[in-house]
């Protein structure tokens, strides 16, 4: 009973470096999406796909990319890592699309960019 | 821009009390509201969803009610217990794919 799983959970990131935040879900969801969690400002939608083969972008997709080669994993990679991007991301996905449709969670990567 | 608000960040209260949490919302032309409950260093688990031809809906000791007119919903939880302390979240689908979500209250039950 995985669910929405990702990794690392915990990661310290020097400025400029890259890295990829995986995630994966094994309930056939079709919609997926990254969150950012701040203090004081809520989750922010990243990126999201509704599909395979299909992304979009959210509401702070700036030095994010993401891609969608299959239907169970949806990466998100940090092209060169600032302290603006250490936050707390969170990985979701749900049946066909985010509308109407309950959504699921995974249990979150810490990033620190020093 | 459409947005949800919670007021107040936190809240705390005696265990076995009823309460209630709050959430605005700036947009009437809604999809779909949920509430979220979030435990520290965790992400987050759906505790209801109310679609917006409902007014309300029922889980347990929860309840979440819609006001769509006045922008407003609100989690009612009874009973409460010290298990209930967390963050509560509320988020909006105001119809584009996209959750809005608010700062959330964090409540904590006082034994």
């Amino acid at each position: 009973n995985a669910g929405v799983t990702q990794t690392p959970k915990f990661q310290v990131l020097k400025t400029g470096q890259s890295m990829t935040l995986q995630c994966a879900q094994d309930m056939n969801h079709e919609y997926m999406s990254w969150y950012r969690q701040d203090p004081g400002m809520g989750l922010r939608l990243i990126h999201y796909s509704v599909g395979a083969g299909i992304t979009d972008q959210g509401e702070v997709p700036n030095g994010y990319n993401v891609s969608r080669s299959t239907t169970e994993d949806f990466p998100l990679r940090l092209l060169s890592a600032a302290p603006s991007q250490t936050s707390v991301y969170f990985c979701a996905s749900s049946p066909i699309t985010g509308a109407g449709n309950t959504i699921y969670f995974g249990e979150g990567s810490w990033l620190t960019v020093v | 821009k459409q947005e949800v608000t919670q007021i107040p960040a936190a809240l705390s209260v005696p265990e076995g009390e009823n309460l209630v949490l709050n959430c605005s919302f700036t947009d009437s032309a809604i999809y779909n509201l949920q509430w979220f409950r979030q435990d520290p260093g965790k992400g987050l688990t759906s505790l209801l969803l109310i679609q917006s031809s409902q007014r309300e809906q029922t889980s347990g000791r929860l309840n979440a009610s819609l006001d769509k007119s006045s922008g407003r919903s609100t989690l009612y939880i009874a009973a409460s217990q010290p298990g209930d302390s967390a963050t509560y979240l509320c988020a909006v689908n105001f119809g584009n794919e996209k959750l809005t979500f608010g700062t959330g209250t964090r409540l904590t039950i006082i034994p």
